[in-house]
């Protein structure tokens, strides 16, 4: 069975610093997404950026990037310039392709301090 | 604009009282989900919807049921709820089964007395 562990529960970063969220996964697939999804207090849960495994070069989606390691099964978000807005619980999730069902982490709650 | 809608945002029940939750999307997905949230803890699906069909995961107690009367909505049923059903319930949506992305609601957070 696939699993997604996030081993901080919560994680705090300076405004305009960077933080790093970790990720590690088990499955036997070689197919499958890797998403990092932000829930931001009492808001709904939105895609923050996707990864799919077959491709090599890490995702970026602007202030936000992957550091996917396949062998390792590690897949972390770094946060750049981080902003007040980016307070929030972030699950790492996995879906195999063509399945139907994400599988979440447990999530890491970040604190952004002004 | 709201694409996944989900009502009420906040419900409270007796316990072993029935209590329905809404999902509507504009979306236009084929697939809509069903996940349990508990606190500090990581979504759990429920079920899915793909168009009519319905899909129950393994796990789901025989108290949760639900309907979809249309593509645009879908509904929650808790037939007697009992305190360990107090949860956040998020409603979410992908175009197939195949598409990697969900598109959540807000959700509904539950409380049973």
């Amino acid at each position: 069975a696939q699993t997604v562990t996030q081993s901080q529960p919560e994680m705090s970063v300076q405004e305009a610093e960077t933080v790093t969220l970790s990720c590690t996964y088990d499955t036997s697939e070689s197919d499958y997404y890797l998403f990092w999804y932000k829930q931001p207090p009492s808001r709904q849960m939105i895609l923050v950026i996707r990864q799919e495994a077959y491709k090599q070069q890490n995702a970026t989606e602007n202030r936000f990037s992957v550091n996917f390691q396949k062998a390792a099964k590690s897949f972390s978000l770094k946060i750049s310039d981080s902003q007040l807005g980016d307070a929030a619980m972030y699950f790492c999730a996995y879906r195999k392709t063509g399945g139907f069902k994400t599988i979440f982490g447990a999530g890491t709650r970040l604190f952004v301090k002004a | 604009d709201a694409m996944v809608i989900q009502n009420p945002r906040y419900q409270v029940t007796q316990f072993g009282k029935p209590v329905t939750l809404s999902c509507s999307q504009t979306l236009n997905h084929n697939v809509m989900y069903w996940y349990q949230q508990k606190s500090s803890q990581a979504p759990k699906l429920l079920f899915h919807y793909y168009d009519k069909d319905f899909n129950n995961e393994a796990d789901t107690p025989d108290n949760f049921q639900s309907r979809r009367p249309n593509t645009s909505f879908c509904f929650l049923d808790i037939r007697s709820p009992g305190l360990g059903d107090a949860a956040m319930y998020l409603c979410a949506t992908s175009r197939s089964l195949s598409t990697d992305t969900q598109y959540f609601g807000p959700g509904t957070r539950l409380t049973v007395l």
